[in-house]
């Protein structure tokens, strides 16, 4: 059984330009939220989707936008970046969107903007 | 905020040593989580303790909820050298929206 997967592991862009960054949620979960960790923070939540829609968002500007797929799939999209935007970025999912589940994390891609 | 915090920010113990991390939030939750983060990938899921249990136990893991001082305990005992990692707690309030403290920074020497 396949757990959460990221994809790409590692990425390098320049100020100004947009990135997309793609999860693919554990086998039977269909919520996936996505979290920003910079370097020697807790992750923060940025955003969450179930059956397709965003439901809950964190405290981050529009530059930063999502997408679920039919397949439960995720993308995450971040245009305009900014030199403050480099950090690893979580996908976590996670069964049904009740109380209590545990979150299974992928294992993040790391953006660094130069 | 709901943030949790960790305490302390940095531990180190020799292996066999118990390691003892804490975690304060504000805010009523409905279950808190504690994470473990290696060399700065992927978090892995440790223990989940509802908003109506005071003790969980997994293996060397035993942790602790206090709802009315709004906190937490996490002990490992008999720690190992890979142990060394950093620890988080998360708190869920809203349908798994998940607020991290900035974590507890393990290292466990041999």
């Amino acid at each position: 059984d396949a757990g959460v997967t990221q994809s790409p592991t590692h990425l390098i862009k320049t100020r100004g330009q947009q990135v997309t960054l793609r999860c693919s949620p554990k086998s039977g979960h269909d919520t996936v939220s996505w979290y920003q960790q910079a370097l020697g923070q807790g992750p923060q939540f940025i955003f969450q989707y179930y059956e397709e829609e965003e439901r809950q968002r964190g405290n981050f500007p529009d530059r930063f936008s999502g997408h679920q797929f039919p397949n439960y799939s995720s993308e995450l999209n971040v245009n305009a970046l900014l030199l403050g935007d480099s950090a690893l970025y979580l996908c976590a999912s996670s069964p049904r969107r009740q109380f209590g589940e545990t979150q299974y994390f992928g294992p993040g891609t790391r953006l660094l903007v130069l | 905020s709901q943030q949790g915090e960790e305490d302390p920010q940095a531990l180190s113990i020799q292996e066999g040593e118990n390691a003892t991390m804490n975690c304060s939030y504000k805010t009523s939750i409905n279950n808190l989580q504690w994470y473990r983060q290696n060399s700065g990938r992927g978090l892995v899921h440790l223990i989940l303790i509802r908003s109506n249990e005071r003790e969980k136990h997994s293996g060397r893991l035993r942790v602790t909820l206090d709802t009315s001082k709004k906190s937490s305990s996490l002990l490992i005992t008999a720690s190992r050298a890979a142990d060394t990692a950093s620890y988080f707690c998360a708190t869920d309030a809203s349908f798994n929206k998940f607020y991290f403290g900035s974590g507890t920074k393990l290292n466990v020497k041999p």
